[in-house]
């Protein structure tokens, strides 16, 4: 099945120890995006690529980066983590052609800042 | 720009009964209203969705309705089970290819057995 893959699923890392999360995705959908879900909230977008073109949210902190070396796969940085940057970080898909705006989100990292 | 909200925050119902979840926009350019599903520890579902070309829209156990005047849109589960126990979040975008979600904060069902 056509699916949005997040790895790994669970990430534990200590107080300004740099991060990578991964996203791959089989559906070639040519937007993807990069949000954080902290606790009882909502998600809130970072960053998306539309194909390989840049697009940042305006109060998304430097410390958070993001590479998308091909279409299927996303990366995801965190420079320097905080114990406020301990969330859910979800991976999500979407296309410019045919069924537009539906996004697809993968699984999610849960990321713990020690 | 746009802003969403969701009501109820937290939802109790009896297996079987209906339940409903509102929300409303304030940009009337929005014209897709998303709804996800997210179980605890898993990413978002969608579940269902709407455009503003059409007024209601089925699937199964699911509907969503929308009221483009009244900038409303409602999310109705008839004959609950407890699997429908999750937290439901909608959405709204004006954007060509939704890379403006703005969601709702979210509405945590429970379905009691």
């Amino acid at each position: 099945d056509a699916m949005v893959i997040q790895n790994p699923r669970y990430q534990v890392t200590q107080f300004g120890k740099p991060v990578t999360l991964s996203c791959s995705q089989t559906l070639n959908h040519n937007v993807m995006y990069w949000y954080q879900q902290k606790s009882s909230q909502a998600p809130k977008l970072l960053f998306h690529y539309y194909d390989k073109d840049f697009n940042n949210e305006a109060d998304t902190p430097d410390n958070f980066q993001s590479r998308r070396p091909n279409t299927s796969f996303c990366f995801l940085d965190i420079r320097s983590p905080g114990l406020g940057d301990a969330a859910m970080y979800l991976c999500a898909t979407s296309r410019t052609s045919g069924r537009v705006n539906e996004q697809f989100f993968g699984p999610g990292t849960r990321l713990t800042v020690l | 720009g746009e802003n969403v909200e969701q009501h109820p925050s937290t939802l109790s119902v009896q297996e079987g009964d209906s339940a409903v979840i509102k929300c409303t926009y304030s940009d009337s350019a929005s014209n897709y209203f998303p709804w996800y599903k997210q179980e605890l520890g898993k990413g978002p579902q969608l579940i269902i969705d709407i455009r503003s070309n059409v007024g209601e829209k089925k699937d199964q156990r699911i509907a969503v309705t929308l009221n483009k005047t009244a900038k409303h849109f409602s999310l109705h589960i008839t004959e609950t089970q407890p699997e429908d126990s999750a937290v439901y979040f909608c959405a709204a975008t004006p954007d060509n290819y939704g890379q403006n979600f703005v969601f709702g904060p979210g509405t945590r069902l429970s379905v009691l057995p």
